[in-house]
């Protein structure tokens, strides 16, 4: 058990509304993901952090903000929702030998 | 451009045979080599790393073919509980940028 929560776990919203999507790590670790996963496509990184108030973008980050406040927090924001945006996120950490632990998901739906 | 290719399935298979699962990369430059399983609905769970000299876990063995640029899975004596989507994972340069995920192979276990 690699300690990551994500909150919400399920939401359902609507196209232009703000979400914020949260993930939470007991172990002080240093780099954080956020990954979306969608049928026919995998998973695909859409940004990370690489410390408090450090952050990059991935492969799909147009749409998406996030902010790493303090080690444990990393931030995921849709500042306005679209339907292409309905999706399962992944949250994750990298551990020793450059493997990641993900979190549990949480399903967005946006109408 | 990073690619990792997999073969979607779905593979049946029935109880305790033996299934192979191979993937493709396209960046010669991959240097951490992955096989994780997701259940339906869950988070990908990281089954076991794959290393040059090939690795065991129990029923299942990873190799990797540098030179041709693939990674198998081999599962023996085939369970029930082992019917889930196989992910095939690479990392760049040590992984801190983030994971390159195939789509994943599903495989059936029939009784």
């Amino acid at each position: 058990d690699a300690g990551i929560t994500q909150s919400p776990r399920h939401k359902v919203t609507e196209t232009g509304t703000p979400v914020t999507l949260r993930c939470h790590q007991t172990e002080n670790h240093r780099y954080m993901y956020w990954y979306r996963q969608d049928p026919g496509h995998g998973l695909r990184l859409i940004h990370y952090s690489y410390g408090v108030k450090d952050t990059d973008k991935g492969e799909v980050s147009d749409g998406y903000s996030v902010s790493r406040s303090k080690t444990e927090d990393f931030l995921l924001t849709l500042e306005s929702a679209t339907s292409s945006q309905t999706s399962v996120y992944f949250c994750a950490i990298i551990g020793t030998n450059n493997e990641q632990f993900f979190g549990p998901g949480t399903r967005l739906t946006v109408l | 451009r990073k690619e990792v290719e997999q073969d979607p399935g779905p593979f049946n298979v029935p109880e305790g045979a033996t299934v192979a699962f191979n993937c493709t990369y396209s960046n010669s430059a991959s240097q951490s080599f992955f096989w994780y399983r997701q259940d339906c609905r869950k988070e990908p769970k990281l089954l076991m790393s794959v290393y040059s000299s090939g690795n065991e876990d129990g029923r299942f063995t990873a190799q990797l073919n540098r030179a041709s640029q693939y990674i198998s899975l081999l599962i023996r004596d085939s369970k029930l509980s082992d019917s889930a989507t196989y992910l095939c994972v690479v990392t760049i340069a040590g992984g801190a940028d983030g994971l390159t995920f195939g789509k994943g192979t599903h495989l059936i276990i029939q009784p």
